[in-house]
């Protein structure tokens, strides 16, 4: 069974540029989670969607992030436009309905901006 | 504000030797998490103890959750080469779905 897979591993953009994050969950998990961990901080919450919906977007830094998951299969996380401070590792995690604590997590996407 | 602290954050041991790792916090959890993570990779979950006082053993690992579900500990008996890695504890607040994590302990245990 495939894990949860993110799409690209890293990115580099220049700043003002957008970049969007893809994130595939493992087959069947409902819950799909994103976090960041900017350099030398932990690793912070950004959003919870069930299938389709927002449950909980209170750790979205600002609006320049959006956040989809058309179908309530994969999601994408766009930043336009990017600032220098939005530089991290984004990773995505996914579980299942009745199995919230058991989060799987993707490897990540490094992304840069200069 | 680090919700979650956790010490050390460096820990450089010799294979065989036993270790501890603190995560604290002034915060209650409904359950705490302890996960791995390799470099170029996501955490990948150890374990998670829900009941203040629980112990959980993973072979040589020991998590322990506090009494009053505010603070844990993992204890590694005789570390192995292996056992290297990033460990991140991650709690979770009664009615929440999202984590909070630690700023992560990072082991490195020399052959």
């Amino acid at each position: 069974e495939a894990g949860v897979t993110q799409f690209p591993s890293h990115s580099v953009i220049e700043k003002g540029q957008t970049v969007t994050l893809r994130c595939d969950p493992i087959s069947g998990h409902d819950n799909l989670y994103w976090y960041r961990r900017v350099m030398g901080k932990e690793i912070k919450f950004l959003l919870h969607f069930v299938k389709e919906s927002k449950q909980d977007e209170s750790g979205m830094p600002n609006n320049r992030f959006l956040a989809e998951r058309t179908g309530g299969t994969y999601s994408t996380l766009k930043v336009q436009p990017a600032e220098l401070e939005d530089s991290g590792v984004y990773f995505c995690a996914s579980s299942g309905l009745g199995t919230v604590e058991k989060l799987f997590f993707g490897s990540g996407t490094q992304l840069s901006v200069l | 504000t680090q919700l979650l602290e956790q010490s050390p954050q460096f820990l450089s041991i010799q294979e065989g030797e036993n270790l501890t790792v603190y995560c604290n916090s002034s915060s209650v959890f409904s359950s705490l998490q302890w996960y791995r993570q390799e470099p170029g990779e996501g955490p990948v979950l150890l374990v998670t103890v829900v009941t203040g006082g629980e112990v959980k053993k993973l072979k040589r690992l020991t998590f322990q959750f506090g009494d009053a579900r505010k603070d844990s500990s993992l204890h590694i008996t005789a570390a192995q080469p292996g056992d290297t890695g990033l460990y991140l504890c991650a709690g979770r607040r009664t009615g929440a779905n999202n984590l909070f994590f630690g700023t992560g302990t990072r082991l490195t245990v020399i052959p």
